[in-house]
């Protein structure tokens, strides 16, 4: 079985334009994690999903972050617009409630 | 302070020696992870525990729930173990994660 599926692998972008991440959470999760690891640091979470409720979203920057999981499966991380500090690794991650987690390869952004 | 510590930063060792890393807490947690991040970025998660010992392979994590402490062994190192371990607990839903040691194996 297919593991925890982000695209893309790696992102360039000019500051000031939008980006998208993509999650395909291991089927059956209905735990979904957004984090941000910035270089030589460990993740920190940005959100979390129960299904298709957003149920802590405390350190998402909400000016130009935003996410979302509508069906309760796939989910999309945005930037908009994206910022130089934005450069960073970002996991998502999926677990069947409070079980063990399993990570995704990770979306490596880079803002010029 | 950082609700989970690791140590040492970073780590060099020669093929075939024995690696420790350590991970302290300050929180009451229901489970620790132990796991392994290559340069690539993605996550593999080694161990899961909440008390006593695991062994997979050459890996061996312990756990002392009441020191609020844990160590991640690598016996018999090899290069390919090269790679930044992440110690990560969790309490209710919630995960945080070190800071992460990078170990580096020569050959």
């Amino acid at each position: 079985e297919a593991g925890v599926v982000q695209s893309p692998r790696y992102k360039i972008i000019e500051k000031k334009q939008p980006v998208a991440f993509w999650c395909n959470p291991i089927s059956g999760h209905n735990t979904l994690y957004w984090y941000l690891q910035n270089l030589g640091q460990g993740p920190e979470l940005l959100i979390r999903y129960e299904n298709e409720e957003a149920v802590d979203d405390s350190q998402l920057p909400k000016d130009r972050f935003s996410a979302e999981r509508l069906k309760g499966v796939d989910s999309t991380l945005k930037i908009q617009p994206a910022e130089l500090g934005d450069s960073a690794v970002y996991l998502c991650a999926s677990s069947l409630g409070s079980a063990e987690a399993f990570f995704g390869q990770g979306t490596r952004l880079t803002v010029v | 302070k950082n609700e989970v510590e690791q140590s040492p930063q970073n780590l060099t060792a020669q093929e075939g020696e024995f690696i420790t890393i350590n991970c302290s807490y300050s929180v009451g947690i229901s489970a620790l992870h132990w796991l392994q991040q290559h340069p690539g970025g993605g996550i593999v998660s080694l161990f899961m525990l909440s008390s006593g010992k695991k062994k997979h392979g050459r890996l061996i994590a312990t756990i002392n729930i009441q020191e609020k402490h844990s160590s991640l062994h690598i016996t018999a190192s090899h290069p390919r173990d090269s790679a930044v371990y992440i110690c990560a607990v969790r309490f209710s839903h919630d995960m945080r994660f070190g800071a992460g040691t990078r170990l580096t194996v020569k050959p």
